[in-house]
């Protein structure tokens, strides 16, 4: 399972920092991702993290502004986003690799929704 | 990036019929050295995050019902929905896990005609 921090609401030029904490399985064992849905809209790979070495992959489009971070003793991925704009609000899901660094999803956070006013 | 068109954006089908939906890749997802596609289809109802329901575009994940299935190879894929379920109702994505970014078609919306 994995559980998502609640929703935010944040000014234009803020930071956000969205938790997924995950529970049921070894935490270690798999990658976890964060893609996002803007309202009404498809669905957009921001970046992952290998959850055992701390390793990174970014989408270019947010290399400058996104920071994906885990804690091992808590079993939590975060996903920090900098110079929020209004364009960023959307609901933003962790989702499981299904292994440690797969990029073949399985299991889906609920969503954050973050709303970002000017 | 890889581009992943689906067509059609929206369809409405009768309960018990079957329901296509297609994807298309701009690039091969095919892998030479595993001969595996690497192309996944979701499952989205409102409110909802998105559920896994195909990978390796014809592995059907646990607990999906047997309706649901999964072709294509190369370029081109499927998603069918044998006889349809009122329960169906939803948005569908495929998903490339091929080559980085992941990238994900628009969506189809299914609805009961």
């Amino acid at each position: 399972q994995l559980v998502q921090s609640g929703a935010e609401v944040k000014k234009s030029g803020a930071s956000v920092k969205v938790s997924c904490k995950a529970s049921g399985y070894t935490f270690t064992g798999y990658a976890i991702h964060w893609v996002r849905q803007a309202p009404g809209q498809s669905l957009e790979w921001m970046g992952c993290i290998r959850t055992g070495s701390g390793y990174t992959e970014y989408s270019q489009r947010f290399q400058d502004r996104v920071t994906i971070i885990r804690d091992t003793f808590a079993s939590t991925a975060h996903m920090e986003m900098i110079s929020l704009r209004s364009e960023d609000t959307a609901v933003y899901f962790c989702v499981r690799g299904n292994g440690p660094g797969s990029w073949l999803f399985d299991y889906w956070g609920q969503g954050t929704l973050v709303a970002v006013s000017s | 990036d890889i581009v992943m068109t689906q067509s059609p954006d929206s369809l409405a089908v009768s309960l018990g019929e079957r329901a296509t939906i297609n994807c298309k890749s701009s690039q091969s997802v095919l892998s030479n050295s595993n001969n595996k596609n690497y192309l996944s289809w979701y499952q989205q109802k409102p409110g909802q995050p998105p559920k896994t329901l195909i990978y390796w575009a014809s592995t059907r994940e646990s607990g999906v019902p047997d309706r649901f299935s999964g072709s294509g190879s190369g370029t081109d894929f499927t998603l069918t929905i044998s006889s349809l379920q009122a329960e169906d109702v939803a948005v569908y994505f495929c998903q490339q896990y091929y080559s980085g970014p992941i990238t994900f078609g628009q969506g189809s919306r299914l609805e009961i005609k």
